[in-house]
This record gives C-alpha cells, sequence and structure tokens, in this order.
C-alpha cells in the first residue's frame, strides 16, 4: 500500500496561534487525501476531503475557515489550524486511498492547544 | 449518531487463542467494510476488507465474517500473538466515506 507520512508527530501551541499540517504520499502520487481527527475514546471522524489543484470538500460541521486545506501538489497535502483553540486539541491523520476502498493512513499528529 | 459500532472497548485473549472482535453497523446501503489497527500514537494500518456480496474473507490468520442481515461483521484472530495487541477499528463505506467504529482494544496476553 501507499507510504504516507505526517509532519510534525506532535505540536504544542499557544491558544490564538495557527499550526500546519502536512501530509505526504512518499510512493504514490494523490490526487485526493482525507483528513480526519480523533478525539480520545472516539472514532476517527472524518474532517474535510483534500483535492490537488481545487478546494477541499469539507464534512458537516468543520469550519472550512478555521481548518485550512491545501493540496498544491500530488503529493503534498497541508491542514492548517487557525487561531486554534483547547478544544482543537486531537489527534490528527491524514489518508491516502487505496485502489479499491481501503484507504492508507499517515502516523498522525498530536496537537496541543494550551 | 454513530453508525458503525464496537460495543467492548476492550478484549484479553490468551496467546495461541482465537480473538474475535465484534462491529455492528445500522446503514443497510453499506457495501463494503474494512478492519484497521492502529498502535498508539500512529496511523491505523489496513488489515482486512469484505465486500457486502460475501459473507467471509480469510486472509492469514486474519478471517473477516460479515452477516448482512443481523448487520453485523466481525474479525477472528487465530492463533493470537502478542504482537497483535492493538486498537482494532472496523470501517464502512457509504456515500464515499469512511465510518470508523470507536474501536476495541486487543491485548494478547503471552
Amino acid at each position: 500500500g501507499a507510504v504516507v507520512s505526517q509532519h510534525p508527530s506532535r505540536v504544542i501551541c499557544k491558544s490564538g496561534t495557527s499550526v500546519k499540517i502536512e501530509c505526504r504520499s512518499l510512493d504514490f502520487q494523490a490526487t485526493t487525501m482525507f483528513w480526519y481527527r480523533q478525539f480520545p475514546k472516539q472514532s476517527l471522524m472524518l474532517m474535510a476531503t483534500s483535492n490537488e489543484g481545487s478546494k477541499a470538500t469539507y464534512e458537516q460541521g468543520v469550519e472550512k475557515d478555521k481548518f485550512l486545506i491545501n493540496h498544491a501538489s500530488l503529493t503534498l497535502s497541508t491542514l492548517t489550524v487557525t487561531s486554534a483553540h483547547p478544544e482543537d486539541s486531537s489527534f490528527y491523520i491524514c489518508s491516502v486511498p487505496g485502489q479499491r476502498y481501503e484507504q492508507y493512513f499517515g502516523p498522525g499528529t498530536r496537537l496541543t492547544v494550551t | 449518531d454513530q453508525q458503525v459500532k464496537q460495543n467492548s472497548p476492550s478484549l484479553s485473549v490468551q496467546e495461541g487463542r482465537i480473538s474475535i472482535l465484534n462491529c455492528d453497523y445500522t446503514n443497510s446501503m453499506f457495501d463494503y467494510f474494512l478492519w484497521y489497527k492502529k498502535y498508539p500514537a500512529e496511523g491505523p494500518t489496513f488489515l482486512i476488507s469484505i465486500s457486502s456480496i460475501k459473507d467471509k474473507n480469510e486472509d492469514g490468520r486474519f478471517t473477516v465474517f460479515l452477516n448482512k442481515s443481523a448487520k453485523h461483521l466481525s474479525l477472528h484472530i487465530v492463533p493470537s500473538q502478542p504482537g497483535d495487541s492493538a486498537v482494532y477499528f472496523c470501517a464502512s463505506i457509504g456515500a464515499n466515506n469512511l465510518f470508523f467504529g470507536t474501536g476495541t482494544r486487543l491485548t494478547v496476553i503471552p
């Protein structure tokens, strides 16, 4: 399957600042990437679908002005959490779709907003 | 509204025995199901999948069973090994989205 990396693996930021998370597909060109969020003891929730060269598609309830997604190339998608608040603290994971319905996930980014 | 449910948050099994992880779903339109394995601080790893036209899919020690009438699927791991200790998520495809369960933490005791 595809190899997906994320950077940083963990980040701590102050409330009100912005944080950028990178997702890279290392061995596969991905026109689509997915961004998920996982709160403790909860399932992974899809936030948005990142589309190379066009706007991302956001799930209901996800603020597109707060979670900025840029998919500038076939191997890189970025998620920027703007004006972060403590309630944004979570585990953010990206994924790349496989040949059928499977998805290949990055290692995740632990965001802590203080 | 949780469309995919894993009612057992944890399961402990002796090494060498069978592990059975269960998953229920509510949407009868789901037609493809997947199991993922997740270690702490890592992203999920795809394990095995099954299409709704099948009732069983086997890959080595891992077998997934699907009971469409009951909207239930299960993952069997036999024999269980200590390295299988992880959180297991089931997921279903619906409207091109993946819906995940809340996970079951499997601990295989040596």
